[in-house]
């Protein structure tokens, strides 16, 4: 079980919005710990969407955004696309663990 | 560019070590953090730890400590991952990634992924 909380799956169809969870707690995300967003596809390797809450690095689109608020944060996709189907995974850092940790992940499926 | 190249596949015996290595190229390789990530088959990912190398002493998740042993050769720009006693569930693949060089920081280059399989 993760440290950090993610919805197994979520789902919508093409050019809706979805927003996937990611919930710590103070010791992690509510202690202030920046967090960041992957998107990994069978096979491959992750690959990172969102850094520091909100930050894209070049070349992802402005489709996709970051927000944090208190133990929680959030990714946000907007105008769904079939290529966006793929895993996505949340990750902080923890004091009381001392560490790095990833929330469970969740498969997005674009109906 | 930063690439980050790991070594192949491993199949391995219940009980004995691994040792993975992930050579880096195309920037700095002293100053930022490596970590080790895992997947096993059909799971998330896991981290096991990690060090930047001009500091030499690694973190290690409390999951994989005393198991686990990650290194760095700054001369050959390789680091390195060893996990002992391994048993089926230590069945992964294994990949190292760049941090920025501080806590928290992400992961922004990752190497292709190493698989390896502990079996009977």
């Amino acid at each position: 079980q993760s440290v950090l909380t993610q919805p197994p799956s979520v789902s919508g169809a093409p050019g809706q919005r979805v927003t996937i969870s990611c919930t710590g707690s103070s010791s992690n995300i509510g202690a202030g710990y920046d967090v960041h967003w992957y998107q990994q596809f069978p096979g491959s390797a992750p690959k990172v969407l969102i850094y520091g809450n909100s930050n894209r690095p070049s070349g992802v689109p402005d489709r996709f955004s970051g927000s944090k608020s208190g133990t929680s944060a959030s990714l946000a996709i907007t105008g769904l696309q079939a290529e966006d189907e793929a895993n996505y995974y949340c990750q902080s850092y923890d004091r009381s663990l001392r560490g790095s940790m990833f929330g469970g992940g969740t498969k997005l499926t674009v109906l | 560019q930063v690439l980050l190249v790991q070594s192949g596949a491993e199949v391995k015996k219940p009980g004995s070590s691994v040792k993975v290595s992930c050579k880096a190229s195309g920037d700095t390789f002293s100053t930022y953090g490596i970590n080790w990530v895992r997947q096993a088959p059909g799971q998330g990912l896991e981290w096991m730890g990690g060090l930047v190398p001009i500091f030499g002493t690694a973190d290690y998740a409390q999951k994989f400590q005393g198991r686990v042993a990650i290194t760095a050769d700054e001369s050959t720009r390789t680091a390195y991952m060893e996990l002992s006693s391994l048993r089926s569930e230590d069945t992964a693949i294994y990949y190292c990634a760049r941090d920025e060089g501080y806590s928290g920081s992400y992961y922004g280059y990752w190497g292709q992924g190493t698989l390896v399989t502990v079996s009977s």
